[in-house]
């Protein structure tokens, strides 16, 4: 059993679309929240983190916390065939050794 | 240039044989991961070292040993490689341990087993 759960597992979504991604901690211990992009054959870049609970945007990326659900979403709008990766959300716990627990991914791809 | 390096880029190797992978980083970060992508894509972590000391050391058979010669260097041995050993082996850094130190990974080495 995966202790952080993302889904849905792939999605498609047209050029200029919203793609909404979820993911969820089974774990209770944790207190910050990544979200990494992975293009294929590439390795994970940071794209946005989160701690508190709320809403965090960066110019087409937002980003969801609500920290009694151990929930985090990301939303991408006006979406872009360049945005179509795999997105990882990573949990960090409340320990002090950096030690992040990602989930399976969502791979997005977006049509022109 | 400063990022994260990873040598060797892919490796075919035979079952049983030992291979040794490389990792350096030029972020000035103290913290430095291992983690395996399989090919599920799957991430997980391996170790962790701050400052040249283990700080993680996951469930990973015993023929994985890390190796850290100073804070900027992280490298990994495979002794007797094995099948599910197939896999991408990424290299990660970080200033300090805690939860919002940003990790930056570097661009992997793909191991074959044969």
């Amino acid at each position: 059993q995966q202790k952080v759960q993302q889904s849905p597992e792939s999605l498609i979504v047209p050029e200029g679309g919203m793609a909404s991604l979820n993911c969820t901690s089974s774990d209770r211990n944790v207190d910050y929240f990544w979200w990494y992009r992975q293009h294929s054959g590439k390795s994970p870049k940071m794209l946005m983190s989160i701690f508190s609970n709320g809403e965090k945007e960066e110019g087409r990326f937002t980003v969801h916390l609500n920290k009694a659900s151990l929930h985090t979403s990301l939303h991408i709008r006006d979406s872009q065939p360049s945005d179509s990766a795999l997105y990882l959300c990573a949990a960090i716990g409340t320990g002090n050794t950096g030690k992040l627990i990602f989930g399976l991914g969502t791979t997005l791809q977006v049509q022109p | 240039e400063t990022a994260v390096f990873q040598t060797p880029n892919y490796h075919v190797t035979q079952v049983g044989n030992e291979v040794s992978f490389n990792c350096k980083q030029t972020l000035g970060h103290d913290t430095m991961y291992w983690y395996k992508q399989d090919s599920k894509k799957l991430l997980k972590i391996m170790f962790s070292y701050n400052n040249k000391q283990l700080i993680v050391n996951e469930t990973v058979p015993r023929r994985f040993s890390p190796q850290s010669s100073d804070k900027a260097h992280l490298n990994l041995r495979i002794k007797s490689v094995e099948p599910e050993d197939s896999a991408v082996y990424l290299c990660a850094s970080s200033f300090r341990t805690g939860s919002s130190y940003e990790q930056y990974f570097g661009p992997g080495t793909r191991l074959t087993v044969l």
